[in-house]
């Protein structure tokens, strides 16, 4: 089982350059999320999308763009990096729905550490 | 809005000691409660959750944590250290419902000496 695969593991980027940080899940979930986790501070939401065809800004949405393209997929997009994006980010996702099944598990990728210069 | 507290950003422990990893939330209605844990250069992994059945709730690996309402808090326990336990543990609390969202602690790094 693969669970949730983030690529790339690792990414330099200098200031004001553009890069797509890419997502999938084979646990047919329903919600994804992004994560980015600076030290001191924990995970601190950036975007999710709670079915399909629906995105949401979380806490630090700033700066970042998403694209729910699938059920399995979910990107993250930095249009013009800035070193403050220097972090750790983590796709996760969940069972969401009505059933008992919820219980608000996430299930976690390896996680991608983006240099900023 | 809910949020969690853990205090204390280091422990130490030794091997073989209890270890006590303290979380407090705040939330407007009755949370669901999580732990999880991170190894070294690893994503984030389940430890254990409370969603409302026994206050007591067992994880893996020997750890367990109770849910306090009164004290809000939801500390994670467990008699014994194994070196192995050596990782960054995040508290954390969600909502289920419309906008449903996980907010995370800040973590606490776990050390254990031999």
């Amino acid at each position: 089982n693969a669970g949730v695969t983030q690529t790339p593991k690792f990414q330099v980027l200098k200031t004001g350059q553009s890069m797509t940080l890419q997502c999938a899940q084979d646990m047919n979930h329903n919600s994804m999320y992004w994560y980015r986790q600076d030290p001191g501070m924990g995970l601190r939401l950036i975007y999710y999308s709670a079915s399909e065809g629906t995105t949401d800004k979380g806490e630090v949405p700033n700066g970042y763009n998403v694209s729910r393209l699938n059920k399995r997929e979910f990107s993250l997009r930095l249009e013009s990096a800035a070193p403050s994006q220097t972090s750790v980010y983590f796709c996760a996702s969940s069972e969401l729905g009505t059933s008992g099944k919820n219980t608000g598990e996430l299930f976690f990728g390896e996680g991608s550490r983006l240099t900023v210069l | 809005a809910q949020s969690v507290t853990q205090l204390g950003s280091h422990v130490s422990v030794s091997e073989g000691a209890l270890v006590l990893l303290r979380c407090n939330y705040s939330s407007s209605v009755p949370p669901y409660l999580f732990w999880y844990v991170q190894y070294p250069n690893q994503g984030l992994q389940l430890l254990l959750k409370y969603t409302s059945a026994a206050t007591l709730v067992k994880g893996i690996n020997g750890f367990e944590a109770e849910f306090k309402k009164s004290e809000t808090s939801f500390h994670l326990t467990k008699p014994s250290a194994h070196m192995s336990d050596a990782a960054e543990y995040f508290c954390a609390v969600s909502l289920l419902g419309g906008g449903f969202k996980t907010i995370f602690g800040a973590g606490t790094r776990l050390f254990v000496k031999a």
